[in-house]
């Protein structure tokens, strides 16, 4: 079975950093890019960027640039959303998901998410 | 920068009847990149139409996608319960590479 398997709910202080994973399984993780969205409590989804597994290649959202770092470890199968500071309107879900040129570039496969509560 | 506005904001239907979700883009999308998705709550995302009018895998032929250029509509004929959720538009390929409508909220009445 394809799946994207999120690590759990993190709970977290201001300034702390934090990096949350995506485990992929029953596919070959280096055929596919893997993107991370955005969903603030009650709102709609946010695309951040996007990262090739097989060569570490990533693109972000402008909104996003500088704020996270998308990266991956091809060895197990694994991608990665990190923030060195977190701020309070980091609250969010965030959920990875497979994309698939042959679906016009959409996102087939998603991840059961990963809620970020950031507070003091 | 391509903005999708999806109308109506909320959408009051009865099982068994027909829904028409719009998604406009601010500037002319390809069809092969327009893809519409299901989310219900406490749920992800699920992507249900892809290619402007090609249904992924084990989606019902009740779900259907068309329009071009700036004009998409995601159309679900004879409702069922299960339909009942939040549905997005989402476009690929230009600055930001995606974007996503701001969803449509279909309810039951």
């Amino acid at each position: 079975e394809v799946q994207l398997v999120q690590s759990g709910a993190e709970v977290k202080k201001p300034g702390e950093s934090l990096k949350i994973s995506c485990k992929a399984s029953g596919y070959s993780f280096t055929n596919y890019w893997i993107g991370w969205v955005r969903q603030m409590p009650g709102t709609g989804l946010e695309w951040m960027g996007i990262i090739n597994p097989g060569d570490s290649e990533s693109r972000y959202s402008p909104s996003f640039q500088g704020q996270v770092t998308i990266s991956a470890d091809k060895s197990i199968s694994t991608a990665y959303l990190q923030w060195s500071s977190l701020k309070a309107s980091d609250i969010a879900m965030y959920y990875c998901a497979r994309l698939v040129s042959a679906a016009g570039f959409a996102f087939d496969i998603w991840g059961q998410g990963t809620m970020v509560t950031v507070s003091s | 920068e391509i903005v999708l506005t999806q109308s109506p904001g909320t959408l009051s239907l009865s099982p068994g009847e027909r829904a028409t979700l719009s998604c406009r883009a601010s500037q002319s999308v390809s069809s092969s990149y327009l893809a519409w998705y299901q989310q219900k709550p406490g749920q992800a995302p699920r992507l249900l139409i892809y290619g402007a009018s090609s249904r992924a895998t084990g989606i019902p032929g009740r779900f259907s996608g068309s329009g071009s250029g700036t004009d998409f509509t995601l159309t679900i004929t004879r409702l069922e319960p299960e339909d009942f959720a939040v549905y997005y538009c989402q476009q690929y390929g230009s600055s930001p590479l995606y974007t996503f409508g701001q969803g449509t909220n279909l309810e039951i009445k």
